[in-house]
């Protein structure tokens, strides 16, 4: 089963509006989650884990996150977007000692 | 503070070639991943090391070697390039499993 899935490839949103990027996790023991940014010609950058305690989980650059077990989700959000958040998303989780990463969604934030 | 470097940033390679890319982190981190980045795949996982000396497989190790001999540095080799290995490749380390990976710059590698 994968580990990570991201359902949307793309996902575009005007300047302004809250945007939501999906990721689902399988079930498999404990899970720890991440959500990385990357930006054109550069490596990934961390935004945000989610290890154990709150659900909602804050980042870098006013992103967030909510660990949903229930739904195996763990969402990446942010109330009102920006142009700079366009750029490619990434959640990942960890299955033993690996870090498995989703395909990856590409944010577009309209002006 | 270099974190995770990488070396070289490009390389083209003929077809049975073979090569090693270089990962060295100065942050004494115990876990080192190499990954390879591709349209639509997202970034795969091909070995990982948990600490100097080991290696193990990741989702997509045929066709590449890896070795921890000092802490500080993670190799790759391809022994005989194949086109299919064209690729962006991304060093990571971390400190444990549930710290954040710190990522270097890439290694764009075109095999023709």
């Amino acid at each position: 089963a994968q580990s990570v899935a991201q359902p949307e490839d793309q996902v575009n949103v005007a300047e302004g509006n809250p945007l939501t990027v999906k990721c689902t996790y399988s079930v498999s023991g404990n899970p720890y989650l991440f959500w990385y940014v990357q930006y054109p010609n550069r490596g990934l950058q961390f935004l945000l884990k989610y290890i154990t305690g709150d659900n909602l989980v804050k980042g870098s650059y006013g992103f967030e996150a909510e660990f949903n077990k229930s739904q195996t989700s763990f969402h990446l959000k942010k109330p009102s977007a920006l142009v700079s958040d366009s750029a490619l998303y990434f959640c990942a989780r960890n299955r033993d000692d690996k870090i498995i990463f989703g395909k990856g969604t590409r944010l577009h934030i309209l002006p | 503070n270099a974190g995770v470097t990488q070396t070289p940033k490009f390389r083209v390679l003929k077809t049975g070639q073979s090569m090693t890319l270089l990962c060295a982190q100065d942050m004494n981190h115990e876990y080192m991943y190499w990954y390879r980045q591709d349209p639509g795949m997202g970034l795969r996982l091909i070995h990982y090391s948990v600490g100097e000396g080991t290696t193990a497989k990741g989702e997509v190790p045929d066709g590449y070697n890896v070795s921890r001999l000092k802490k500080q540095n993670f190799l790759l080799g391809l022994e005989s390039a194949a086109p299919s290995q064209t690729s962006v490749y991304f060093c990571a380390s971390t400190q444990q499993g549930n710290s954040p990976l710190h990522f270097g710059n890439g290694t764009r590698l075109t095999v023709t």
